[in-house]
């Protein structure tokens, strides 16, 4: 089946740890994305990739960095840096990040990250 | 960023549609209009998006305005399964290319027998 998949599903972190999430997607898209959602919230933009070898900072950027070495993988790092990383983290890819583009945004199903 | 506007909360009897508003007055005549919805702790999924005109597929209908300030989503026989959070968005270009979906808190639908 085509889709994106995430692991893990649950994480665990001690403060002060740097975590990697996976994203994988064979859905040939070009652009890929990764959103916080924390509890009873909306979706924010973390990073967001256009194609391979690039990404830009999304609106609350500070304490992650990505990679986009391959097409299909889109992994999230998140640093120790990162005050409050507890939170629910939304790998997602589309066809193509043209601007005005109707092409459909599709997300995975999460990775709960829980700092203790 | 184009802005949103959605009920907190809504109920529907199991059967009936289920016709979930949304406001986008400030959205730009290039924007599309997005629905997802999330059943907790897991991805959004998509439902239906439009630029101008009424959309339809086999999950539910999306009723754009003329002005484009505001749009509808009914969902026709709504069934317990629909119970989520709805999720109305613009998509928005971003400065350094590419664009994105900005989410706000949804309406959450709950559907009852």
């Amino acid at each position: 089946d085509g889709g994106i998949t995430q692991s893990p599903k649950y994480l665990f972190r001690k403060e002060g740890q740097n975590v990697t999430l996976s994203c994988e997607q064979n859905l040939n898209h070009d652009a890929m994305y990764w959103y916080r959602q924390d509890p009873g919230q909306g979706l924010r933009l973390i990073y967001y990739s256009q194609i391979v070898n690039d990404f830009q900072k999304g609106d609350i950027a500070e304490g992650y960095s990505v990679s986009r070495e391959k097409k299909e993988s889109f992994p999230l790092t998140v640093t120790s840096a990162q005050k409050n990383p507890t939170a629910f983290y939304l790998c997602a890819s589309s066809i193509s990040a043209k601007p005005y583009s109707g092409n459909t945004i599709y997300f995975g199903e999460g990775s709960w990250l829980t700092v203790v | 960023d184009a802005k949103t506007t959605q009920p907190t909360s809504m109920d529907c009897a199991e059967g009936r549609a289920a016709n979930l508003p949304c406001n986008h007055s400030t959205i730009s005549g290039n924007e599309y209009v997005y629905w997802y919805r999330q059943i907790h702790s897991q991805g959004p999924q998509y439902i239906i998006h439009g630029l101008k005109n009424n959309e339809t597929n086999e999950m539910a209908s999306l009723i754009i305005t003329e002005d484009r300030k505001s749009s509808t989503l009914i969902l026709p026989h709504a069934t317990l399964r629909d119970t989520a959070v709805y999720y109305c968005i613009v998509r928005v270009a971003l400065t350094g290319g590419g664009n994105k979906l900005t989410f706000g808190t949804g309406t959450q639908l709950k559907v009852e027998l």
